[in-house]
């Protein structure tokens, strides 16, 4: 059983270039998470889907875009990177719709992403 | 908004003692507390949740406490082990909006 799986675990890009984070997860969750974790900071939600064909934004959207493909996957999109964007991503996932009482997250092991 | 406070300085405590973490927030409280552990280069992994209307929760060694007059939540590892060396995230959850705040951690090190 994986759970959470992401890449990929480093990247390094340029100011303008894109690039697509991917994230699948194989324990049936409804809902998946983006977040972004920088020192001092704790992690930050970027976007979440609560269920398969929805998304949100969460607390700090801007310069990202998702998709969520399906059940299973939840990709997540920098159009334009900027150095701002360096930080470390993960991906997660839990097993109710949004809102409810249990949002236990269970988390990818992340990605380091760099922008130079 | 809500804000969550961590203690921001690593706390080094020797084995077999007793780690108690704090966790604080602002403003009205949340349905749910939960904390997580995170090694270097992991994702955080969910230990203990607790709800806004019990005192405290016991899992093996952690226990965590839910003071809603003191808005804190205490965290607790008895007997603790180098291998209980991590950073310890505290995540609230607040009905209103549904989205799930993490406090910005607090390194543990425990020393043998």
């Amino acid at each position: 059983n994986a759970g959470v799986t992401q890449t990929p675990k480093f990247q390094v890009l340029k100011t303008g270039q894109s690039m697509t984070l991917q994230c699948a997860q194989d324990m049936n969750h409804n809902s998946m998470y983006w977040y972004r974790q920088d020192p001092g900071m704790g992690l930050r939600l970027i976007y979440y889907s609560a269920s398969e064909g929805t998304t949100d934004k969460g607390e700090v959207p801007n310069g990202y875009n998702v998709s969520r493909l399906n059940k299973r996957e939840f990709s997540l999109r920098l159009e334009s990177a900027a150095p701002s964007q360096t930080s470390v991503y993960f991906c997660a996932s839990s097993v109710p719709g949004r809102g409810a009482t249990n949002e236990k997250l269970f988390f990818g092991s992340g990605t380091q992403l760099s922008v130079l | 908004s809500q804000k969550i406070e961590q203690n921001s300085e690593a706390l080094n405590i020797q084995e077999g003692k007793t780690a108690t973490l704090t966790c604080n927030y602002t403003n009205y409280s949340p349905a749910y507390l939960q904390w997580y552990r995170q090694d270097p280069g992991r994702g955080p992994v969910f230990l203990l949740l607790i709800r806004e209307n019990e005192k405290e929760k016991r899992k093996e060694r952690l226990k965590v406490t839910f003071d809603t007059t003191l808005k804190q939540s205490l965290f607790h590892i008895t007997a603790s082990q180098p291998a209980d060396s991590a950073t310890y995230l505290c995540a609230l959850l607040y009905n209103q909006g549904g989205k799930l705040i993490f406090g910005q951690g607090t390194e543990l090190s425990v020393k043998p």
